[in-house]
């Protein structure tokens, strides 16, 4: 069966980096897009952007360009999401997702929180 | 590319429909008949309930429905449930530089 499972969670200090990986297994890694998405605290679901397992190639929401890395490791079948220069208001939950199709995430990460705060 | 707009929040009683619209743009919602739905309850990840506007992943029940009319798509609940309670989400495709962008959320509350 699928899964996606990710790392635990981070607390790290203001201007530090994270990153968050995500190991796929059940199916093959290269065959689907990978995203991340960002939920902070009480809001809603935010794009991150996201990376094709299968080339490299990637995708940034224009917000975080600069500060994202996506990358990936075929030979574990696992995705990354490194994030830099963190503010507390990147305090939030962060999930991969599986694309099906456009915009149709069918399987789900179970959610790494990452706390920024000094 | 901003967020979609959908309603704070929808409520209704134990069998009653309940719909939410998720209003966007030409360039996303109105331009490409890729938008799905996703069910939230607190705590959980994000589960997918509709796709490609009007279509259902297996094990999602029937009650559930997805249409769209120019930029604006809606979730429909009919026989509304006590689980059905939770925050839902519409997603479109934007294009192929910003591939997705989400709606702001709706909050169901089952009365």
């Amino acid at each position: 069966q699928v899964q996606l499972v990710q790392s635990g969670a981070e607390v790290k200090k203001p201007g530090a980096s994270v990153k968050v990986s995500c190991k796929a297994s059940g199916y093959t890694f290269t065959g689907y897009y990978m995203h991340w998405v960002r939920q902070a605290p009480g809001q809603g679901l935010e794009w991150m952007g996201r990376i094709n397992p299968n080339s490299g190639g990637t995708n940034y929401a224009q917000k975080f360009q600069g500060r994202v890395t996506m990358t990936r490791d075929t030979s574990i079948s696992t995705a990354y999401m490194e994030l830099s220069r963190l503010r507390s208001d990147d305090t939030a939950v962060y999930y991969c997702a599986r694309e099906e199709n456009y915009c149709t995430g069918d399987y789900w990460g179970q959610g790494t929180l990452v706390t920024v705060s000094s | 590319q901003s967020a979609l707009t959908q309603p704070r929040s929808v409520s209704g009683s134990p069998g009653q429909s309940v719909t939410i619209s998720c209003t966007g743009t030409s360039s996303d919602v109105g331009g490409y008949n890729y938008v799905s739905w996703y069910q939230q309850h607190p705590g959980k990840a994000p589960k997918l309930m509709i796709y490609d506007v009007s279509k259902r992943p297996s094990g999602v029940p029937d009650r559930f429905s997805g249409s769209k009319s120019g930029n604006t798509a809606s979730l429909t609940i009919s026989g509304l449930q006590a689980e059905d309670e939770a925050d839902y989400y519409c997603c479109s495709y934007a294009g192929s530089y910003t591939p997705l962008v989400f709606g702001t959320g709706t909050k169901v509350t089952v009365l």
